[in-house]
């Protein structure tokens, strides 16, 4: 069955950092994956998808991913980390009609 | 753009009562998901629909029941309430799937049901 772990609940950059979540998947067969964030007390806003046409994803807000075969990973970046990027980030994965989620990765940016 | 509906936003009940979630799913999607979010918890699959038959089971208690309509948008029913009810419960929904495509879901914005 597939799943998806992130590694990290809690991670903290100062505003204008990099921002690096973790993400390894874990698919017998080519999965499809996305990233979510929630603010608080708001629904998931989809961030970005890997459809196999590209391993390098860009979405909103700036937010990119590469999709790395090889180490089994989809890692979320942004070079630069804005104030208003602090929320909760959810890597999630499926391969037919349930999608599986991460626990999730608190971000926090600081002035 | 349109996007999921889920009413009531709130939502408070005692122990033993019943509940009844809406989603409406954005125009023209056909599959339909819902998902428990406990306090700092990650979603959990609860149930999904497509073309209003129920299409996949995750965790859901045997209290819950759920269906969609012939509009397409679906309810689902919480009985015997417990204080482990007390949950984030998000509907989203997905468009008709392209061969090969992935299957994006868009998240409505959640119910929050509180069991006292």
């Amino acid at each position: 069955a597939q799943s998806v772990t992130q590694l990290g609940s809690h991670v903290s950059v100062s505003e204008g950092a990099l921002v690096l979540l973790r993400c390894n998947y874990s698919s017998s067969v080519p999965p499809y994956l996305f990233w979510y964030v929630q603010y608080p007390n708001q629904g998931l806003q989809l961030l970005l998808k890997y459809t196999s046409a590209a391993t390098l994803v860009k979405g909103i807000n700036g937010f990119e991913a590469e999709f790395k075969k090889s180490e089994t990973s989809f890692h979320l970046t942004k070079p630069s980390a804005h104030m208003s990027d602090a929320a909760e980030y959810f890597c999630a994965v499926t391969l037919g009609n349930d999608m599986r989620f991460g626990a999730g990765t608190r971000l926090t940016v600081k002035p | 753009a349109a996007g999921v509906i889920q009413s009531p936003r709130h939502l408070i009940k005692e122990k033993r009562e019943t509940a009844t979630l809406k989603c409406y799913p954005i125009p023209r999607h056909d599959t339909v998901y819902w998902y428990q979010q406990g306090p700092g918890q990650d979603p959990q699959f609860l149930i999904s629909f497509y073309e209003k038959m129920q299409s996949d089971k995750g965790s859901i208690p045997d209290r819950f029941s759920a269906q969609q309509f012939s509009d397409y948008h679906s309810e689902l029913n919480m009985s015997s309430l417990e204080l482990g009810d007390s949950a984030l419960y998000f509907c989203a929904s997905s468009p008709p799937r392209l061969a090969g495509g992935p299957y994006e879901q868009y998240f409505g914005p959640g119910t929050r049901l509180t069991v006292t």
